[in-house]
């Protein structure tokens, strides 16, 4: 068990609709990162915070966006979903930088029909 | 850009036999870090190592060892004594500066599988 957690494990919705992932990043860590893992782009990084600040992004959608809350969880809102947005999103912890060692959750896996 | 390449797509190796994988990287930096994480089937992202550019020696945790060669540009992974439980998809990625940001990057994994 990384100490990450995420809700919900599996989400299944149709296109044109919003989605809000949730995630809580293990304790003491500041920085909470988000990833979509597909078969054809691979794991691929959209979004960090920092204490509740943006520090870096991906390759992150205009239709995707991300906060962090004062307690540091964080949600990745996802909308107008489409077809291809169907994958695993991925959330991740460190103390600080993505030059520390990065601690995943089980993931949400997102079907959109 | 910088990227991470891992060559080899798949691999099969029966239980015990040793088994090395790849990872090629391409970075600007002179200060980076290069890092190792494993996906078995049930889905979660498991970290394995941290390396930094500074430190060249090699790794050994158990069976799992790492050989880190920056003239070759590679933190090759080798799983000695091969065990079913390590059949996963490996990952190599790469800390990567951009735009005054620091972010990771992966390459595209391994997956291994450990016959019995």
């Amino acid at each position: 068990d990384s100490g990450v957690t995420q809700t919900p494990k599996h989400l299944i919705t149709a296109t044109g609709q919003r989605v809000t992932l949730r995630c809580s990043p293990r304790s003491g860590d500041l920085s909470v990162y988000w990833y979509q893992q597909s078969l054809d782009q691979g794991l691929q990084f959209l979004i960090q915070y920092y204490n509740g600040e943006e520090r870096a992004k991906g390759n992150i959608l205009e239709r995707f966006s991300a906060q962090q809350f004062p307690d540091l969880h964080s949600e990745l809102n996802l909308s107008s979903l489409e077809l291809g947005d169907s994958a695993l999103y991925f959330c991740a912890s460190s103390a600080s930088g993505a030059r520390d060692e990065q601690y995943f959750g089980p993931g949400t896996r997102l079907t959109v029909t | 850009a910088q990227k991470v390449t891992q060559a080899q797509t798949e691999i099969s190796v029966v239980e015990k036999e040793d088994v090395t994988l790849d990872c090629v990287y391409e970075t600007r930096d002179t200060t980076y870090y290069l890092f190792w994480y494993k996906q078995p089937p049930s889905g979660e992202l498991v970290f394995l190592i941290r390396r930094n550019s500074f430190d060249e020696q090699n790794e050994i945790s158990g069976r799992y060892s790492w050989n880190f060669q920056k003239s070759t540009s590679s933190l090759n992974f080798t799983i000695t004594a091969s065990q079913v439980v390590d059949s996963a998809v490996y990952f190599c990625a790469l800390s990567e500066w951009s735009f005054g940001n620091e972010k990771l990057t992966f390459g595209t994994g391994t997956r291994l599988t450990i016959i019995p």
